[in-house]
């Protein structure tokens, strides 16, 4: 098994739809996190998980809502998309995510690529 | 606020040494980061800094940072087709701890 898996790896959704984004990691990691990568645009930090609590939300309108039942697993749960959300939606995981006596090293999947029509 | 920026774009010649240049705005950066994306992946780590540190150099890679201007670059030297990738800097946060992005540097490496 590869550290950190999305699925799915591409989705097409319709504004009204409902649909998820899941995330596995097998490394044993404490915090896990999504990001939102555009184009021409920093990569952009959505949520952070860390113990399996929300302890980071940036502003993230609310058609997008973050699910973690455990320290390994990780969702992104979406309804009601604009085409402007059309993007890479990249998961990663790390190891005491606050703690300055590491490095920080961020783990990530393969993304799972939204399109919103 | 917290802020990195970078370059959209750097075209080199294979062979040839390739500089990606980073800026930051938080003074307090405890660590500084180059992650690599290849097309259809996702970023992995290539090489980090500690900010008490001015430069650190891995086989073709060398870091080097200027802590008074707030400047981060990376050089690869003898690019490769296979160095084509998007190369995201990024810094650790002081006050935050987090991990703030720039927007990536697409490197086309042209044979």
């Amino acid at each position: 098994e590869t550290g950190v898996t999305q699925t799915p790896r591409h989705l097409v959704m319709g504004m009204t739809n409902k649909k998820s984004l899941k995330c596995e990691q097998h490394l044993g990691h404490n915090a896990m996190y999504w990001y939102k990568q555009s184009a021409k645009k920093p990569l952009e930090l959505m949520f952070v998980y860390s113990l399996e609590e929300r302890v980071e939300n940036n502003s993230v309108p609310s058609r997008f809502s973050p699910e973690c039942p455990n320290s390994s697993h990780l969702f992104l749960h979406l309804h009601t998309l604009q085409p402007e959300d059309s993007a890479l939606y990249l998961c990663a995981s790390s190891q005491d995510g606050w703690n300055l006596a590491n490095t920080g090293e961020l783990f990530f999947g393969e993304g799972s690529r939204l399109t919103v029509l | 606020g917290e802020d990195v920026e970078q370059s959209l774009f750097l075209s080199v010649r294979e062979g040839d040494s390739s500089v990606i240049n980073c800026t930051y705005t938080d003074s307090s950066s405890t660590y500084l980061y180059w992650y690599k994306q290849e097309p259809g992946a996702g970023l992995q780590l290539l090489t980090y800094i500690f900010s008490n540190m001015d430069m650190k150099q891995d086989q073709r890679l060398t870091v080097l940072l200027n802590k008074k201007d707030k400047h981060l670059s990376l050089r690869i030297a003898d690019t490769q087709t296979g160095d084509s990738a998007i190369y995201f800097c990024a810094e650790r946060g002081g006050a935050t701890n987090k991990l703030i992005f720039g927007t990536g540097t697409l490197l086309a490496v042209q044979p």
